[in-house]
């Protein structure tokens, strides 16, 4: 079947430090990957994807690679900020018997502290 | 830059009693989904729509959630009678419904449910 495995959080950073949120996913055929970044009391906002293996998505200085040979989306920023603190949910897609299915992570909350 | 919208922002409703949430997708797009986030997971997908068509209401529990998009633009979503686990935040989003696989989907600001 298919499944996103986050990293748990909270994930509490300074400012400017760097952040990695791990991302493994399980699927059939060949999945589109995404991140998503929901601020509070607000709907998802897409923050990046990559649709096929190997392809780097990035916006807002956010970057991850997607790695078919670890079945791995990690989300990296080399300096956060304040305005970064937010839930984050990794993403895939992936056909199925009733068309095209999105599948989330439980979400990574991050807190950066000035 | 077109947006997902979606009414009421907030509800507080009593246990037993009915209620609807309303969704307008992006203009054009042919799939719209209702998902249901409860506190602190990721979002569930409840059904899916391809213009006025359910593709996907596996999850969605039928005796008391139904939903529809008539004429294939916006929907409504409803919860009669309402139940004290249906407090979440109930998520609308839509996608082009051409691109399969590689879509994107756009998410509405939602709709926060609460439940005495």
């Amino acid at each position: 079947g298919n499944s996103v495995t986050q990293m748990e959080g909270p994930v509490t950073l300074s400012e400017e430090a760097f952040l990695t949120i791990n991302c493994t996913y399980t699927a059939t055929g060949y999945p589109s990957l995404f991140w998503y970044v929901q601020y509070p009391g607000e709907g998802l906002q897409l923050l990046l994807k990559a649709t096929k293996a190997d392809d780097k998505g990035s916006n807002k200085g956010f970057e991850a690679t997607y790695r078919k040979e670890t079945t791995s989306f990690h989300l990296e920023k080399g300096s956060v900020q304040v305005s970064d603190s937010a839930v984050y949910f990794c993403a895939l897609r992936s056909g199925g018997m009733t068309g095209n299915q999105f599948y989330f992570g439980t979400g990574t909350s991050l807190t950066v502290i000035p | 830059e077109a947006e997902v919208a979606q009414s009421p922002r907030y509800k507080i409703t009593e246990k037993s009693q009915a209620v609807a949430f309303w969704c307008d997708p992006i203009s054009g797009h042919a799939t719209l989904y209702w998902y249901r986030q409860i506190l602190g997971q990721g979002p569930e997908l409840l059904v899916q729509f391809q213009d006025e068509s359910v593709v996907d209401d596996s999850q969605l529990p039928k005796d008391r959630f139904s939903a529809e998009r008539l004429k294939g633009v916006d929907s409504t979503l409803k919860i009669q009678p309402a139940e004290l686990g249906d407090s979440a935040m109930y998520l609308c989003a839509s996608s082009p419904g051409l691109a399969g696989v590689r879509e994107t989907q756009y998410f509405g600001p939602g709709t926060r449910l609460l439940v005495l």
